[in-house]
């Protein structure tokens, strides 16, 4: 279960604050990704990165930023502009293979806005 | 735009039976196509990989079946056990890395 890590497991934030979630990676992956887990949603991309300096939005950026100056780190921040923060975020790195690109993903954090 | 979907969303089968979960996605560009099972509480794992160029491939109760004449793939889980019990997700790459997960199906094995 090594490799990815996120921090913390659980927060808690009262609404109209900003919030950042960690995550690191000594897995030396090029590519990170961040995802929102919602009951009955699946795995809904936010935004990903396949370069330092250099990241993507995802199908559901909006209210959501993101920063990546160094290959293991890549910080998702939360703002008072997302509607709906309540959730939990998934962190993922991803390994080439022979067949395609398999996502690593990290314990998760737990987000609640009260 | 991209999308997969997934179903059915929630299966329950006796032990020892065969479980199938269904996915489609939307571009015929999609040449990868992942399977990830997450138990209660913990993070989802790859349990089986396709590429487009295969039809089909096993591992041990585990196997994944794709047309791409339809854009289906199946996961489909022989002689189930209680620890098959979790959400399993298809997923599909497209070609710009972006890796397109389904909703999920929730499968509970039944004593």
């Amino acid at each position: 279960d090594g490799g990815i890590t996120q921090s913390p497991k659980y927060l808690f934030r009262k609404e109209g604050q900003n919030v950042t979630l960690s995550c690191e990676q000594n897995l030396n992956h090029d590519a990170m990704y961040w995802y929102r887990q919602d009951p009955g949603q699946g795995l809904r991309l936010i935004y990903y990165s396949q370069i330092v300096n250099d990241f993507q939005k995802g199908d559901i950026a909006e209210g959501y930023s993101v920063s990546r100056e160094k290959k293991e780190s890549f910080p998702l921040t939360v703002t008072s502009a997302q509607k709906n923060p309540t959730a939990f975020y998934l962190c993922a790195s991803r390994r080439r293979t022979s067949l395609g690109n398999e996502q690593f993903f990290g314990p998760g954090t737990r987000l609640t806005v009260l | 735009g991209e999308n997969v979907e997934q179903h059915p969303s929630t299966l329950s089968v006796q032990e020892g039976d065969s479980a199938v979960i269904k996915c489609t996605y939307s571009d015929s560009a999609s040449n990868y196509f992942p399977w990830y099972k997450q138990e209660l509480g913990k993070r989802p794992q790859l349990i089986i990989d396709i590429r487009s160029n295969v039809g089909e491939k096993k591992d041990q109760r585990i196997a994944v079946t794709l047309n791409k004449t339809a854009k289906h793939f199946s996961l489909h889980i022989t002689e189930t056990q209680p620890e098959d019990s979790a959400v399993y997700f298809c997923a599909a790459t497209y070609r710009d890395d972006k890796i397109i997960f389904g909703k999920g199906t929730r499968l509970h094995i039944l004593p």
